[in-house]
C-alpha cells in the first residue's frame, strides 16, 4: 500500500525556518517525481515545488522561489522541504504528492497519491 | 499562468440527483491536461479524472469528465452520500500547474 507521511510542521515566527519531511513507503520511491502542494486554511490548493526522481529537475512556484528548497534522499525514501524566511502567507497545510505514471509514462504535475499533510503556522 | 475559474461556488443537491460542475480556463489547456480532484474535510485530495475524461483507478463510473480548450465539466450522474465534498479542477499542461478555487457539493 502506498503511504506518504508528512512531518515537521508547527508554529514558527515570521522570518523563521522549518524543515518538512515526507516518508514514503509501499512503492519504489526512487522511480517517482515528487511534489509539495499547500492549502491555506479554508482555501484552495497551490502547487509549491517539484523534484524529479534523481533530483535532476527542480522547480518552484514564484511565491516561494529563493526561500524554499526541495530535496530528496532516495536511500531513505524521503522527501524534504526546507522553508526559510517564512511569512504569514505561508501558513497552510503542506502535502507531499506523488506524480502519476500512466502506462509507464511520467505525467508531470498530475498526482495520484497524497499524504495527510502537516500544518505550518507562521505567526508572531 | 493559467487561471482556472470554477462554478458554481456551492451546489446544493439531494442524493440521487445529477451534479454538473464547471471549470473555465483563462487560456487553452494544452492537450486537455485537465484533472479533477475530490477533497473531504480533513482529508487529502483524491484524483478522480485526468486528461479531461479518463477516470483514475478505482473511481466509480458515475463520475465523468468532458470538455476541451478552455471549458471543462465534471458530472456526477447520481449523487451518493459519500460524494458530498469539495471538487477542484487542475491544469497540468503548462507550468506552473494551477488549481481552481473549488466547488462545494453540499446536501440540500
Amino acid at each position: 500500500e502506498v503511504q506518504l507521511v508528512e512531518s515537521g510542521g508547527g508554529l514558527v515566527k515570521p522570518g523563521g525556518s522549518l524543515r518538512l519531511s515526507c516518508a514514503a513507503s509501499g512503492f519504489t520511491f526512487s522511480s517517482y517525481s515528487m511534489n509539495w502542494v499547500r492549502q491555506a486554511p479554508g482555501k484552495g490548493l497551490e502547487w509549491v515545488s517539484s523534484i524529479s526522481s534523481s533530483s535532476s529537475y527542480i522547480y518552484y512556484a514564484d511565491s516561494v522561489k529563493g526561500r524554499f528548497t526541495i530535496s530528496r534522499d532516495n536511500a531513505k525514501n524521503s522527501l524534504y522541504l526546507q522553508m526559510n524566511s517564512l511569512r504569514a502567507e505561508d501558513t497552510a497545510v503542506y502535502y507531499c504528492a506523488r506524480v502519476i505514471t500512466i502506462f509507464g509514462v511520467v505525467t508531470p504535475g498530475l498526482f495520484d497519491y497524497w499524504g495527510q499533510g502537516t500544518l505550518v503556522t507562521v505567526s508572531s | 499562468e493559467i487561471v482556472l475559474t470554477q462554478s458554481p461556488g456551492t451546489l446544493s443537491l439531494s442524493p440521487g440527483e445529477r451534479a454538473t460542475l464547471s471549470c473555465r480556463a483563462s487560456q487553452s489547456v494544452s492537450s486537455s491536461y485537465l484533472a479533477w480532484y475530490q477533497q473531504k474535510p480533513g482529508q487529502a485530495p483524491r484524483l478522480l479524472i485526468y486528461g479531461a475524461s479518463s477516470r483514475a483507478t478505482g473511481i466509480p463510473d458515475r463520475f465523468s469528465g468532458s470538455g476541451s480548450g478552455t471549458d471543462f465539466t465534471l458530472t456526477i450522474s447520481r449523487l451518493e452520500p459519500e460524494d458530498f465534498a469539495v471538487y477542484y479542477c487542475q491544469q497540468y499542461g503548462s507550468s506552473p500547474e494551477t488549481f481552481g478555487q473549488g466547488t462545494k457539493v453540499e446536501i440540500k
